[in-house]
Formats: C-alpha cells, sequence, structure tokens
C-alpha cells in the first residue's frame, strides 16, 4: 500500500508563476515530512521539511504546507524558475527514525520561459 | 568532504553474477541507508546502520542482499545471483539523525542483463 501519494505525476508552470504541488499520506503516524528535488543523474536533494506540530514553513521560495486532518501536504514555488525543473519526492517519517523515509512516486515540474 | 560518494556509478551485470556497490558517507555522519528507486517510483527503503550496527532491514532485502558498515564508515552493498528484477538505482544517504534531512549520493545504476 502507498502511504504517501503524489497523485500528479506531472505539472508545467510558466516562469515567475506560482508551483503548488501536493501529496497525501495515509498514516497518522508520521510527524515529520520532508521534500526532495531530482535532478537526472544525481541523487535526491533535501530542499524544506516541516514537523507535524507546525502548519507552515517558510525558506525563501519555497513554503510547505501541511493539513493534517485532511493528511495533505503542498509545497508552493514563487517565484518558478527554469532551474526548478526537476522531480520532487514528498517524503514522511515516523517518530522512532526521522530518516527512515517513506517517498511518494514524485512529480515532474517543468518550469518553461 | 564533498558529500556522499557511490562506486561505481553503474554497473552492468549477467544475471546470475554478484555485485557489490560501496558507499562513502559524509564523514561525521553516524548514519547510513541504503534506499532503492525503480522506473517511476520513489525511492525504496532498503537498510539502515547505526555507526556499524545494522538496525533494520526490509523485506525488500531478500537472503540475496546483505550490506555491512565495518568500523562505521563506508557500505557495501552486495547482491548474490543477480536477477534481472534486481535492475534498479541504488541510493545511499547518510545523515546525524538531526531532522535535517538525510543527504544522498547519486546512486549506483545496476543493469542485469
Amino acid at each position: 500500500d502507498q502511504q504517501v501519494k503524489q497523485n500528479s505525476p506531472s505539472l508545467s508552470v510558466q516562469e515567475g508563476r506560482i508551483s503548488i504541488l501536493n501529496c497525501d499520506y495515509t498514516n497518522s503516524m508520521f510527524d515529520y515530512f520532508l521534500w526532495y528535488k531530482k535532478y537526472p543523474a544525481e541523487g535526491p536533494t533535501f530542499l524544506i521539511s516541516i514537523s507535524s506540530i507546525k502548519d507552515k514553513n517558510e525558506d525563501g521560495r519555497f513554503t510547505v504546507f501541511l493539513n493534517k486532518s485532511a493528511k495533505h501536504l503542498s509545497l508552493h514555488i514563487v517565484p518558478s524558475q527554469p532551474g526548478d525543473s526537476a522531480v520532487y519526492f514528498c517524503a514522511a517519517s515516523v517518530p522512532e527514525n526521522t530518516d527512515k523515509l517513506i517517498f511518494g512516486t514524485g512529480t515532474r515540474l517543468q518550469v518553461f520561459p | 568532504d564533498t558529500g556522499v560518494s557511490q562506486d561505481p556509478r553503474h554497473k552492468i551485470t549477467k544475471r546470475g553474477q554478484n555485485v557489490t556497490f560501496r558507499c562513502d558517507p559524509i564523514s561525521e555522519h553516524n548514519r547510513l541507508y541504503w534506499y532503492r528507486q525503480t522506473l517511476g517510483q520513489g525511492p525504496e527503503f532498503l537498510t539502515y546502520f547505526q555507526n556499524e550496527a545494522q538496525l533494520e532491514k526490509s523485506r525488500l532485502l531478500s537472503d540475496r542482499f546483505s550490506a555491512e558498515r565495518p568500523k562505521g564508515s563506508f557500505s557495501t552493498l552486495e547482491i548474490q545471483r543477480t536477477e534481472q528484477g534486481d535492475s534498479a538505482m541504488y541510493l545511499c544517504a547518510s545523515s546525524l539523525g538531526l531532522n535535517y534531512g538525510c543527504t544522498f549520493g547519486s546512486g549506483t545504476r545496476l543493469t542485469v542483463v
């Protein structure tokens, strides 16, 4: 069973506009959520995270929102830049092991000029 | 320290052969993880070390797979009697376990022919 779901396999956004990537989860025991970015032929790179006790975390152009009641989180990128084009993975972990990550299947973001 | 290093980057092997991959984590990181990623999927957890102790193994890790981390430094992942279904990207990651996210290597892409 897929505990972390990214239902949009791809997203195309114009440069300068907002990119919104979505993620749903099923396990209420998850207490930490992360977003990773992956370029071809490279490993995933940590982008931003949020603890389950918060509903928002912001880092520059990147903001992650968490809605625990809906078991939903989203990553907002504003403004989007062509260099943001990559595959974005949502991941979650449980308190017993914060780095044992359960990943979603990823969303490929393309930012066009 | 240039991050997490994995060797080789690519490996093509014939079915039934044994292969071994190496991971050199960030030197001060005491936690080391192996993940596997197949096409269209997110990384899947395989196993985890804290220092030299292997603390958890996924049921994805069949008896043909073995991982070691002697002296709590580099780690090796060996696959015996490879099968075509073993073809995947094998990712290594390391961390301090402080909710800062894992640092991933670039991976070893295994192709079993």
